[in-house]
């Protein structure tokens, strides 16, 4: 079993549908949260960054971690042709040590 | 603000040839420093990471070697490439703290596309 699991998709969504990316873990000593946005032939960017669990939302976006069942998603509203890109989570008991996920590739039909 | 670079863009070199790739960093200090490959359609892999001049960690034995002999510079090398070279490579930096609060994460390059054939 692998330490993070993500599907890798591929999504294809309408323009102004509520997308939801998810990943599993099953280390229980991952404490940091992240989701990365990698345009093709582009380095990821980081997206949303979460610390333990919880919600924290940016915009459109809205980063979400349940520590119990070791799971942790990413909701984009109101999704935009621009937002089409492979998504990537990663966390890591600290940034260190990060263990990606596959990446799932996102296409936002306009 | 932090930046970070990578070069070059786009390499296209024969089987048997050396590699050199650079990466520097700007606007921080003391760095931990990451090379990744991505193979097509498939994640990231961490090939070395650093914490100091001179400090290198190999994660994957293989044909590829980093050296880090500035602070803020890192370098992935090879004597001889294979075909199974062929790949995105990936610098990334992080620090244990961040002016302002800002987040603890890997920050990345824009990244070397390799082919080797």
């Amino acid at each position: 079993q692998k330490e993070v699991e993500q599907d890798p998709g591929p999504l294809s969504v309408p323009e102004g549908a509520i997308v939801s990316l998810n990943c599993t873990y099953s280390n229980s000593a991952f404490q940091y949260f992240m989701w990365y946005r990698q345009y093709s032939r582009k380095g990821p960017e980081l997206l949303m960054y979460t610390y333990s669990s919880g919600n924290k939302e940016d915009g459109r976006f809205t980063a979400q971690v349940d520590k119990s069942s070791k799971y942790i998603s990413l909701f984009i509203r109101d999704s935009q042709p621009s937002d089409s890109a492979t998504y990537l989570c990663a966390m890591g008991p600290g940034a260190q040590k990060l263990v990606f996920g596959q990446g799932t590739r996102l296409t936002i039909n306009p | 603000s932090q930046t970070i670079h990578q070069w070059p863009a786009t390499l296209v070199q024969p089987v048997g040839s050396p590699l050199s790739l650079e990466c520097t960093v700007e606007g921080t200090s003391n760095p931990n420093l990451y090379w990744y490959r991505q193979a097509a359609g498939r994640g990231l892999q961490l090939l070395f990471y650093s914490v100091g001049i001179g400090q290198i960690s190999s994660e994957v034995p293989q044909n590829l070697s980093a050296s880090r002999p500035q602070d803020r510079q890192f370098i992935l090398s090879s004597k001889k490439l294979l075909l199974s070279d062929s790949g995105f490579y990936l610098c990334a930096w992080s620090v244990e703290q961040l002016a302002g609060g800002a987040p603890m994460a890997q920050y990345f390059g824009p990244g070397t596309r390799l082919l080797v054939l």
